[in-house]
């Protein structure tokens, strides 16, 4: 089975600008986390979406919004990038009730 | 107050021996689980091990094991029989509410474990 995919990789962006991240679960995953990873903040938990529903939401800014499609897939958007916004941004799947699994991440660079 | 705690700043463990990671959690809600994860230096989280709170033995998976302590509210992991590849940093986490409730992960700082030949 597939794992977690999550495109793209790397970003760099600059300040004001606007990026959209992809996630695609597991086959068979209607779960979908996001997660940013700082070296300072450590793991921070942004939003879960199940049935293209968000069903919990981290203390974010408004400016971090998501979206899940009725294939599972994920997406994430900040808007008005800030330097701080520079991160590891890690998606999750599982199925309900079980272990999240994670993707490799997409590490974005705001200049 | 933190919700889990992992107070080892780095750890060093000599190959084919066991070593133990600590994690301490709080929580008032009576039903949750603790997971375990590996993030080696590539950034992937690599999941290990999960401990329900109403699981009334310890979990195991292979070389790992999870001491779970309710009363102190600890669930260390033990890793057997290291292994150079078992190098990378070690994330406690806890999810809170019955399961298939949420999917939120809380972590904690984490753990850096190096393994010696």
């Amino acid at each position: 089975k597939a794992g977690v995919t999550q495109t793209p990789r790397y970003l760099i962006k600059t300040r004001g600008q606007q990026v959209t991240l992809s996630c695609s679960p597991i086959s068979g995953h209607r779960s979908v986390s996001w997660y940013q990873q700082t070296p300072g903040q450590g793991l921070q938990f942004l939003f879960e979406y199940f049935s293209e529903t968000q069903r919990n939401k981290g203390n974010f800014p408004g400016r971090f919004s998501g979206r899940q499609f009725s294939n599972s897939r994920s997406e994430m958007n900040v808007s008005t990038l800030e330097l701080g916004d520079s991160a590891l941004y890690l998606c999750a799947s599982s199925l309900v009730g079980r272990e999240q699994y994670f993707g490799p991440g997409t590490r974005l660079t705001v200049t | 107050a933190q919700k889990i705690t992992q107070t080892q700043p780095g750890m060093f463990v000599q190959e084919k021996e066991a070593v133990t990671l600590d994690c301490t959690y709080d929580t008032s809600d009576p039903s949750y689980g603790l997971f375990w994860y590996k993030q080696p230096s590539s950034g992937e989280m690599i999941f290990l091990i999960y401990q329900g709170s109403y699981d009334q033995q310890n979990a195991t998976e292979g070389r790992y094991s999870l001491n779970f302590q309710k009363a102190r509210k600890s669930a260390n992991l033990v890793i057997s029989a290291s292994q150079l590849g078992d190098s990378a940093m070690y994330f406690c986490a806890m999810r809170e509410g019955r399961k298939g409730a949420n999917s939120k992960l809380t972590f904690g700082k984490g753990i850096t474990l190096s393994v010696r030949p």
